[in-house]
């Protein structure tokens, strides 16, 4: 099974409508990491969360982290085209110079 | 300052032959990462560099290696090609070789083997 399962898969949300995305992983978690992707393009950097409780925002954007859980969500208010994409958190699950484990993403659609 | 830069941004190979990617770490970062993307997954971590030694690796086979120069540039070579290395090869550089540093991505390279 993955070490980190994104929900949903694909998401089809009405522009203007909220949305949430959980990240929940299968191993201790040191640090969490929100990025977008537009199909076959680089990874953008959203957040960096390494605190169990910890909840940042930028602009229509917020991530939480619950350590406990070992789970992470995203959620956007009021959507707008500009954030179709693909959503990856990446994780640090080894606490060494592993590199990131990544989830599969969630593909966001958003219709007019 | 510039980001992180990737080259080629699209190649093509025949299976057997072998490829070198580069990559160019945004500047005062001494650490490089590579990753393998295949269609509808998310990256994989290859391997990392920091100051030239790798000192960090995921599960790919030992055909797979790279290199980090002196300016902290780094290439990733893959020999003996095979169909299922075809994939979007992503490189991010970072401050340190934890990951509380934070990672700057590339936009990739898309290698496509036949």
């Amino acid at each position: 099974s993955q070490e980190l399962e994104q929900s949903p898969q694909s998401l089809i949300v009405q522009e203007g409508k909220n949305l949430t995305i959980n990240c929940t992983s299968s191993k201790t978690l040191y640090g969490l990491y929100w990025y977008k992707q537009k199909y076959g393009e680089g990874l953008i950097f959203l957040m960096m969360l390494q605190k169990g409780g910890e909840e940042k925002s930028h602009e229509k954007i917020t991530a939480k982290l619950d350590e406990k859980k070992q789970q992470s969500s995203l959620h956007i208010t009021a959507s707008q085209p500009s954030h179709a994409g693909i959503y990856l958190c990446g994780a640090d699950i080894g606490g060494g110079a592993d590199g990131l484990t990544f989830g599969k993403g969630t593909h966001l659609i958003i219709q007019p | 300052e510039t980001g992180v830069t990737q080259s080629p941004t699209h190649l093509i190979k025949t299976r057997g032959q072998q490829v070198t990617l580069r990559c160019s770490s945004q500047s005062g970062h001494n650490t490089v990462s590579w990753y393998q993307q295949a269609l509808g997954q998310g990256p994989q971590f290859i391997f990392q560099y920091y100051r030239e030694e790798e000192n960090g690796r995921g599960n790919f086979p030992p055909r797979f290696s790279g290199l980090q120069f002196p300016n902290y540039s780094s290439e990733l070579n893959v020999n003996a090609l095979e169909l299922d290395d075809s994939a979007l090869y992503l490189c991010a550089s970072s401050l340190g070789p934890y990951s509380d540093y934070g990672y700057t991505f590339g936009s990739g390279t898309r290698l496509t083997v036949v």
